[in-house]
């Protein structure tokens, strides 16, 4: 089944403490993307990655850092938290340089830093 | 940062009632418009992909239009189910952008029985 997924879930946690995210797809995907939703606001990229060791800033950077080591996995790592990062974060996935066809999202994680 | 606005924000409708909402984008640079649905607590899954001005979609009772010269789409939902609860994203694509979508707020839909 094509899928994308991300762990953990649900996360709390403290202000500092670094943090991973983790996302894999199984669609042999180049294109992979980190969004951020807020109440009121759009999905916003955080950082996208082209292919594996291609990475780069999206809308919103600031305070993340991402890797492609491989193809399937791109993280979100939360070098220090702040409460501003509290969110719900996807993950998602779609072939490069394709617009007319869709992206994959994963489940999502919803981040709370005290 | 591109602006992609959706109307209404939210929607309340009775079931069996036929509703639509707007999509505007910059109507330069185009290259694709994106439908996405969202329910809550699960991930935005595709609805329709439109690439080309004049573009039709149809998916069941819902179905999408493209005008790429003027910068809008509209989403309609015909006969609505209290299954069709849920947030609908539109994301457009530009070209040069490497894939880039930027996604609108979306439009909250509640269908009331």
């Amino acid at each position: 089944e094509a899928q994308v997924t991300q762990n953990p879930r649900y996360l709390i946690t403290v202000t500092g403490k670094k943090l991973t995210v983790t996302c894999s797809q199984n669609m042999n995907h180049e294109y992979m993307s980190w969004y951020r939703q807020d109440p009121g606001l759009g999905l916003r990229q955080i950082y996208y990655s082209m292919n594996v060791e291609v990475t780069d800033k999206g809308d919103v950077p600031e305070g993340y850092k991402v890797s492609r080591k491989e193809k399937r996995n791109f993280p979100l790592i939360l070098e220090s938290p702040s409460p501003n990062q509290t969110s719900l974060y996807f993950c998602a996935s779609s072939l490069m340089g394709r617009g007319n066809t869709e992206a994959f999202f994963g489940q999502g994680t919803r981040l709370t830093v005290v | 940062i591109l602006n992609v606005e959706q109307s209404p924000q939210s929607l309340h409708v009775q079931e069996g009632d036929s509703t639509n909402f707007t999509c505007s984008f910059p109507s330069s640079n185009f290259y694709a418009l994106h439908w996405y649905r969202w329910e809550t607590a699960k991930s935005p899954e595709a609805l329709f992909v439109m690439t080309l001005n004049g573009d039709e979609k149809k998916k069941g009772r819902i179905s999408a239009t493209l005008n790429t010269k003027e910068g809008y789409s509209y989403l309609y939902i015909k006969g609505s189910q209290p299954e069709d609860s849920a947030t609908y994203l539109c994301a457009f694509m530009g070209t040069g952008t490497a894939s880039k979508l930027t996604f609108g707020t979306g439009t909250r839909l509640q269908v009331m029985l």
